[in-house]
């Protein structure tokens, strides 16, 4: 299943299926992109960043997609387990600016057993 | 990896009375630490920038005599919510880049600090 993070803040997977959470950022001079993965009650913990010179990165049954000319990017999750419930932000960033996070709305992802 | 620990993990307070929120990176320096906060249901919010030996940059909106922070040392930034007030109940979670990091290297996140004002 699909997100769009800014209108569609929840989703629902089954176990063993893809999910592809969306993110529009807003900073056109940002060039560097973080997912990070927050369980209840619990810090974000990092999942996989991109780079604006790149267009896709892959990690263990993750996959980050970043389209800079619509300003959007994408979280693929492959193979969902019932631990990958949680809520996944994207944050961007300026290599050469300050080093603030800016932090999307969130998307909680749920994977039905 | 990088551990960020924060401390108390949960805290109820009176209002009025002010609550101390610490911060250490475990296994690595950092010159600079973010607090954040986080309402349910709602994405993190930066309020400060916490530099270590200098005074700490706030966001537009965020009252600094009120969440006074201090970074005394390379591993260790506090977050004072004084008089607090039901309205500061929230999700305080601290993060942190490693000195020696290139840029743009992740940071890493605290487990955050429950506050709940009565």
């Amino acid at each position: 299943g699909e997100s769009v993070g800014l209108h569609l803040p929840t989703l629902s997977v089954q176990e063993g299926d893809n999910s592809i959470i969306n993110c529009a950022y807003s900073n056109s001079a940002s060039d560097y992109f973080i997912w990070y993965k927050q369980e209840s009650g619990k810090g974000p913990q990092f999942i996989i960043d991109i780079r604006s010179n790149m267009d896709k990165r892959q990690g263990q049954r993750v996959t980050v997609l970043l389209n800079k000319t619509v300003k959007h990017l994408s979280l693929q999750i492959a193979a969902t387990q019932p631990g990958d419930s949680a809520v996944y932000f994207c944050a961007e960033n300026r290599r050469f600016g300050n080093e603030k996070l800016t932090f999307g709305t969130g998307t909680r992802l749920t994977i039905i057993p | 990896g990088a551990v960020v620990s924060q401390h108390p993990s949960w805290v109820i307070c009176k209002s009025g009375t002010s609550v101390k929120i610490e911060c250490r990176s475990l296994d690595f320096q950092a010159t600079t630490m973010f607090w954040y906060r986080q309402f349910p249901k709602q994405s993190l919010m930066l309020m400060a920038t916490s530099n270590e030996g200098s005074k700490a940059t706030y966001e537009q909106g965020v009252e600094k005599d009120k969440f006074l922070i201090n970074h005394a040392s390379l591993t260790l930034s506090t977050l004072t919510v004084t008089s607090a007030h039901p309205e500061d109940s929230s999700f305080y979670i601290c993060s942190a880049r490693e000195l020696q990091g290139a840029n743009n290297s992740p940071l890493h996140f605290g487990n955050g600090t429950r506050l709940t004002v009565t």
